[in-house]
């Protein structure tokens, strides 16, 4: 029940192109969907977040759309551009009144193309 | 723009040995957090610290592993006697509210057990 479901493994997209990831997730007390965005060699960065109380969250090029109702988010990268190519994470985390930690997704490689 | 800090960045130990990682999170945070990320893999919880104890661990958490603030400015993890299996990329992070907030990541430890 605390899984996260990323989809799919890996993508291919043209420069200028529409990259869109997607997640599900089973627990119904998660309540915070960050997605965060790894180059090789780095850490995990904070990319952008959302919480359920909205459906959709823009923030340049990317925004995070969510489905409450079916347990589902998504994150569309807008005008992708060679730079974006990287492995992207959906995470997880539910209001526990502690330092609660991210349920992570299996990532998503991404390659844009010139 | 602050940001987390680890040592080493790669350290080779051999099995049944201790070692310990070493974090400096961002000064005004107040939440740590240690994950795991096995070559190829996800990005996993392991355990999180407020007020100089655990908040949450993981079940990967167990006897071997154990976290401390030694001072003001770091946060450590040790493993008491490694095993090949702990062969990883270990990301410490931190954040400035409880969760669900966003948590910074630092730019990891490569631990590799021989």
């Amino acid at each position: 029940q605390q899984q996260v479901k990323q989809s799919p493994q890996s993508l291919i997209v043209q420069k200028g192109g529409i990259s869109i990831i997607n997640c599900a997730y089973e627990n119904t007390a998660f309540d915070y969907f960050p997605w965060y965005q790894q180059f090789p060699g780095k850490g995990p960065a904070l990319l952008i977040a959302i919480r359920p109380d909205v459906s959709e969250k823009k923030e340049g090029r990317f925004t995070i759309s969510f489905n409450k109702s079916a347990k589902q988010f998504s994150l569309h990268i807008m005008d992708s551009q060679p730079g974006d190519s990287a492995t992207y994470f959906c995470a997880a985390s539910r209001s526990g009144g502690g330092a609660d930690g991210l349920t992570f997704g299996k990532g998503t490689h991404l390659i844009i193309q010139p | 723009e602050p940001e987390v800090t680890q040592t080493p960045s790669h350290q080779v130990t051999q099995m049944g040995q201790e070692v310990i990682l070493r974090c400096v999170p961002i000064s005004n945070h107040l939440y740590f957090y240690w994950y795991r990320q096995i070559l190829g893999q996800k990005v996993e919880f392991l355990v999180s610290f407020y007020n100089n104890e655990i908040s949450e661990k993981s079940e990967i958490f167990d006897d071997q592993f154990s976290v401390e603030r030694p001072d003001g400015s770091n946060f450590t993890l040790k493993i008491r006697s490694t095993k090949l299996e702990d062969s990883a990329m270990y990301f410490c992070a931190s954040s400035q509210l409880p969760g669900p907030y966003e948590q910074y990541f630092g730019p990891g430890t490569r631990l590799t057990v021989t």
